[in-house]
């Protein structure tokens, strides 16, 4: 019974480099969330996924930011012309269908940007 | 908008006592989830418990249990017996009204547990 994987487990990038994260949810899951945290804070949302439909992006997701999550199964995080505000921990969560299901996370791929 | 508050940055308590961690929430929809998650230094967010709005009976689950006020909204976590393995940061959390677990936290409480 594996959990949420995510890949890498750190990254350090060059401002203006593009990065990717992978996130591999619990394989009967068909809801998948990106977060995002910096120091200090708690989790903010950055987008939802039912199946392979992204149906909610958070404001805080700008146009350097794009999610796919292809065939409904990974999913896949880019960053483009990374910039040092953007060096956070990205966390991956998935959940089942039910209304108050619980959100199972991931460990989290911490990017800094120089 | 829905807001979680948690006021204690840090808290510390002593090994095998009980300790209690606050959160307050604010919200105008009458249906909703309030989860609290502990994260330790390893970065995964793990599941502690779950209180349905409409649940009348405080959740517990094993030395977890959650003081659900709703007429004061508050959602305070209590840990009772705590062990070394309890320090960590624990977040409190919203979902959100609209049919899927969006969820909203607050920024924290660092819980430090002492020999």
């Amino acid at each position: 019974d594996t959990g949420v994987s995510q890949d890498p487990r750190h990254k350090i990038t060059k401002r203006g480099q593009n990065v990717t994260f992978r996130c591999d949810p619990i394989s009967e899951h068909n809801r998948l969330y990106w977060y995002r945290q910096t120091l200090g804070q708690g989790p903010e949302f950055l987008t939802y996924f039912q199946n392979e439909a992204q149906l909610e992006k958070s404001r805080l997701l700008s146009d350097r930011f794009s999610a796919e999550r292809p065939k409904g199964s990974f999913s896949t995080l880019e960053i483009q012309r990374t910039e040092q505000g953007d060096s956070a921990m990205y966390l991956c969560a998935s959940s089942a269908a039910q209304g108050n299901e619980k959100l199972f996370f991931g460990s989290g791929t911490q990017l800094s940007v120089l | 908008a829905q807001k979680i508050t948690q006021t204690q940055p840090g808290m510390f308590v002593q090994e095998k006592e009980a300790v209690t961690l606050d959160c307050t929430y604010d919200t105008s929809d009458q249906s909703y989830g309030l989860f609290w998650y502990k994260q330790p230094s390893s970065g995964e967010m793990i599941f502690l418990i779950y209180q349905g709005s409409y649940d009348e009976q405080n959740a517990t689950e094993g030395r977890y249990s959650l003081n659900f006020q709703k007429a004061r909204k508050s959602a305070n976590l209590v840990i009772s017996a705590s062990q070394l393995g309890d320090s960590a940061m624990y977040f409190c959390a919203m979902r959100e009204q609209g049919g899927y677990n969006k969820l909203i936290f607050g920024a924290g409480t660092r819980l430090a547990v002492h020999p």
